[in-house]
């Protein structure tokens, strides 16, 4: 059964760079047709979608935060990690990782809260 | 940009009753629009795909229609687990690019 575990440091200071991973069991980050997902969620608010990296490596990103935003994946390992550049509080959230096929999001790693704070 | 739009922003309902959902696109999304359950605390949950397709698993009480910019969530006899709010989710595939609504929060009365 596909699972998926995000991991990284709950706290990150103002300007620096969030680094959050997301370590999937029970299927490959190279499983042919599929997407991989970072999605977020700051505290009391709705979901935003950050960007997504298919099978084959491309990698897409939602516009307001693309020059921000890296998604790259360790094969490897069967990682998947996401760097945001230059945090300020607004990136404080819960951030998601989760496996698509188009639209179809259906398996979601638990949430890891990130705060942005000094 | 398609903007995204969700009424209503909450509601209360009794246990047993009719729930609809509307969700509204700024420009012509066809079908491209699912919906999703969230439960505090939890993870997001898929119900309905490209506006009117019962995700595997889903209770059938939960049901979508709509095309265009104009699209619903209905919940057919409300049950106590329902609590959750429930997120729209317009997406365009080349390239992916998603957007979600602003959700609607359901609560019992």
């Amino acid at each position: 059964q596909l699972h998926l575990q995000e991991s990284g440091p709950g706290l990150v200071k103002p300007s620096e760079t969030l680094s959050l991973t997301c370590i999937v069991s029970g299927g490959s980050i190279s499983s042919r047709g599929y997407y991989w997902g970072w999605i977020r969620q700051a505290p009391g608010k709705g979901l935003e979608w950050i960007g997504s990296m298919y099978y084959s490596g491309n990698t897409y990103y939602t516009p307001s935060l693309k020059s921000r935003v890296t998604i790259s994946a360790d094969t490897s390992k069967n990682q998947l990690s996401l760097k945001v550049r230059s945090v300020t509080a607004a990136d404080t959230a819960v951030y998601y990782c989760a496996r698509h096929r188009r639209s179809n999001f259906d398996c979601w790693g638990q949430g890891t809260l990130v705060t942005v704070s000094s | 940009d398609i903007q995204m739009t969700q009424s209503p922003s909450s509601l209360s309902a009794s246990v047993g009753d009719r729930v609809t959902i509307t969700c509204q696109a700024s420009q012509d999304i066809s079908n491209s629009l699912n919906w999703y359950q969230q439960k505090p605390g939890k993870a997001p949950k898929l119900l309905i795909y490209d506006a009117l397709n019962l995700q595997t698993g889903v209770p059938s009480r939960f049901s979508g229609s709509g095309s265009g910019t104009d699209f619903t969530l209905t919940i057919n006899s409300l049950q106590p687990e329902d609590i959750a709010t429930y997120y729209c989710l317009q997406y365009d595939n080349l390239p992916p690019i998603f957007t979600f609504g602003p959700g609607t929060k359901v609560d019992i009365k």
